[in-house]
């Protein structure tokens, strides 16, 4: 079975600062989908970056950018410049490519910006 | 272009009561899914629709029941609700097997 597991609970980072969540997940799968979604205090659920197993190059997003190690199973998410507005609870997940099933979400990871 | 809604954003349940929470979106997804989340847990899935007219079972479906009654609506129901069911609940959709889910705002529940 496929499992997702971000091992840091909580974080803090001075504002400004880079910071980098971990994220390593476990499958049998070759082909699927990785993503880090973003809880703010609204719990509204966000999209922050996405990336496919298949791509070699890793996924970046303006100020977010990921560092994907497939045979280590590995997945984090750097953050740059952070800022006041990324404080929120950041959940890694897992897809199977062509299933329509369920994503597999970590336990989250809360990050606070020190101002 | 709304995306995902849901109703009711708060409920409040006594022991044994029933309800429904609805979800809709705009978006001309074929699938849909309903997941809860407790703290420390992350997001579970409770049950999922691959298209109008399929429904399958998720992760923690117990104590649940679902119906897609469109390609639009697919609505969550409590038949009697339990204090174990206390938790905030999202309702997504994809466009089928394409990568990302989108997600509703949530609905916070408490059973009393």
């Amino acid at each position: 079975a496929q499992t997702v597991t971000q091992s840091q609970p909580e974080m803090s980072v001075q504002e400004a600062e880079t910071v980098t969540l971990s994220c390593t997940y476990d499958t049998s799968e070759s082909d699927y989908y990785l993503f880090w979604y973003k809880q703010p205090p609204s719990r509204q659920m966000i999209l922050v970056i996405r990336q496919e197993a298949y791509k070699q190059q890793n996924a970046t997003e303006n100020r977010f950018s990921v560092n994907f190690q497939k045979a280590a199973k590995s997945f984090s998410l750097k953050i740059s410049d952070s800022q006041l507005g990324d404080a929120a609870m950041y959940f890694c997940a897992y897809r199977r490519r062509n299933r329509d099933d369920k994503i597999i979400f970590g336990k989250g990871t809360r990050l606070h910006i020190l101002p | 272009n709304a995306g995902v809604t849901q109703t009711p954003k708060f409920q409040v349940l006594k022991t044994g009561q029933s309800m429904t929470l609805q979800c809709a979106q705009d978006m001309n997804h074929n699938s849909m899914y309903w997941y809860r989340q407790d703290p420390g847990m992350g997001l579970r899935l409770i049950y999922y629709s691959a298209s109008e007219g399929t429904t399958d079972k998720g992760e923690v479906p117990n104590g649940y029941n679902v119906s897609r009654l469109n390609k639009r609506e697919f609505s969550l129901r409590l038949e009697s609700a339990a204090p174990s069911q206390t938790s905030v609940y999202f309702c997504a959709s994809s466009y089928g097997t394409v990568n990302e889910q989108f997600f509703g705002p949530g609905t916070r529940l408490t059973v009393l």
